[in-house]
């Protein structure tokens, strides 16, 4: 149980397109989830919550309106990075968060964005 | 301002052995605590869990324990198995605040035959 699908798993595009990050959870509601980066040999910084239902609270220094968060139900969380530089590229990895476990959340395997 | 501290970036057992994985926090709010383990290029595995009202959990090799006083706790693999070499990272959340994770920079662990 608690199987969390990030989709997709390695994406290239160009400078200046978008790209769309899907969260799935498989077997488990999830009200709560969350996106988070990180860099090489560093740990992982979370970005945003993203509610069902409701607008995403990012962490301070996160663009909003670059980082686009929609959670239109309670087993999808999609993540959009806009007009994506260079300096985007990472690895971008989602979480959720079980609606009976509160306190564990469970991940995915991650997106690795390199931006040309 | 790190919260959550792995001092030590890497560790390396002999198979069999124990491995002592350590992580020490600063916000004395943390009330819960995680240890994930994470393989390059993966998303972090959930490992074992405790509460701040506990001072121990075990799960078959896997043991936390949780000093709040020296708010420090660590993770005791015993023994280690070389499937075991990985990046385990520990988390800190206070559960009333939305429950968010602060991880800590991570330990690379590796388990030698």
């Amino acid at each position: 149980g608690a199987v969390v699908s990030q989709h997709p798993s390695w994406v290239i595009c160009k400078s200046g397109t978008s790209v769309k990050i899907e969260c799935r959870s498989l077997d488990f509601q999830a009200t709560t989830m969350f996106w988070y980066r990180q860099f090489p040999k560093q740990s992982l910084m979370l970005m945003a919550t993203s509610n069902e239902g409701s607008k995403a609270t990012y962490e301070q220094g996160v663009e909003k309106d670059k980082f686009l968060i929609n959670h239109a139900s309670l087993t999808l969380s999609t993540l959009t990075v806009t007009s994506a530089h260079p300096e985007d590229s990472s690895f971008y990895i989602c979480s959720a968060r079980s609606n009976i476990a509160k306190n564990i959340q469970y991940f995915g395997a991650g997106t690795r964005l390199s931006v040309l | 301002d790190q919260q959550v501290k792995q001092n030590s970036p890497s560790l390396s057992v002999q198979e069999g052995r124990i491995s002592i994985l350590n992580c020490d926090y600063t916000n004395s709010m943390f009330d819960y605590f995680l240890w994930y383990k994470k393989y390059p290029a993966e998303g972090p595995t959930f490992l074992i869990s405790i509460s701040s009202i506990k001072d121990k959990n075990e799960d078959g090799r896997f043991t936390v324990f949780l000093n709040k006083s020296a708010k420090h706790l660590s993770l005791h693999i015993v023994p280690s198995q070389p499937g075991d070499s990985a990046v385990y990272f520990c988390a800190a959340s206070v559960s009333r605040q939305g429950g968010k994770l602060i991880f800590g920079q991570g330990t690379e662990l590796s388990v030698k035959p």
